[in-house]
């Protein structure tokens, strides 16, 4: 969806390099979320911000840190990247008024940590 | 504690075929339940979502799944493959946070393959 964009859309690190991910939006949602996806493991949750003030914990939240810039802007860090962490990783948002609150993903972004 | 169950990594179907991709879920209240498509190289995509308001649901492409609360089951159909259907497949469920808002957990995909 060309509302959620990713930047990088690919990028290879070494073993220890401080590395930042970034999503923004043009939907005007509240919400966003940032994914990992790993082959046959499906998607995982890292982190949601439901505003610019909320920041949560997902189910893999160990290794990585995030910040919301703006409503429109959430970024993912990973301080000290380790191989581990190779893995597609999405952005998503959702509006916080919809009652089903569905998530739109943004393009992802391939990461691989030599 | 909630999860969902896709059964079958990989699934296989000549063109024309019906196409079912099985979900199950648990959950202690009435979910929402979603179902997602991932095209190579690209995003996730809605292709439907289950509200409470009809148990059965039609979405993009011609696909459909019906919420089956006594079989705690979401499948996903469509009755006659398309080459361009080739992707994977992900359901996913819904339910609220104690901080308000929806988190969601995904099944680990099926990967649908569609044969001539």
């Amino acid at each position: 969806d060309a509302d959620v964009t990713q930047t990088p859309r690919n990028r290879i690190t070494k073993t220890g390099k401080r590395i930042m991910l970034e999503c923004s939006q043009t939907k005007g949602h509240d919400r966003m979320y940032w994914y990992r996806q790993d082959p046959g493991l499906g998607l995982r949750l890292i982190y949601y911000s439901f505003d610019v003030k909320d920041i949560n914990k997902g189910e893999i939240s160990d290794g990585y840190s995030v910040s919301r810039q703006a409503q429109a802007k959430f970024s993912l860090s990973l301080e000290s990247a380790i191989p581990n962490q190779t893995a597609l990783y999405f952005c998503a948002t959702s509006d916080a008024s919809a009652v089903t609150d569905t998530q739109y993903f943004g393009p992802g972004t391939r990461l691989t940590v030599l | 504690a909630q999860s969902v169950t896709q059964l079958g990594s990989h699934v296989s179907v000549s063109e024309g075929a019906l196409v079912l991709l099985r979900c199950n879920y648990s959950s202690s209240v009435p979910p929402y339940l979603f179902w997602y498509v991932q095209y190579p190289n690209q995003g996730l995509q809605l292709l439907l979502k289950y509200t409470s308001a009809a148990t059965l649901v039609k979405g993009i492409n011609g696909f459909e799944a019906e919420f089956k609360k006594s079989e705690t089951s979401f499948h996903l159909t469509k009755p006659s493959a398309h080459m361009r259907d080739a992707a994977e497949y992900f359901c996913a469920v819904s339910l609220p946070t104690t901080g308000g808002g929806n988190k969601l957990t995904f099944g680990t995909g099926t990967q649908l393959k569609v044969e001539l």
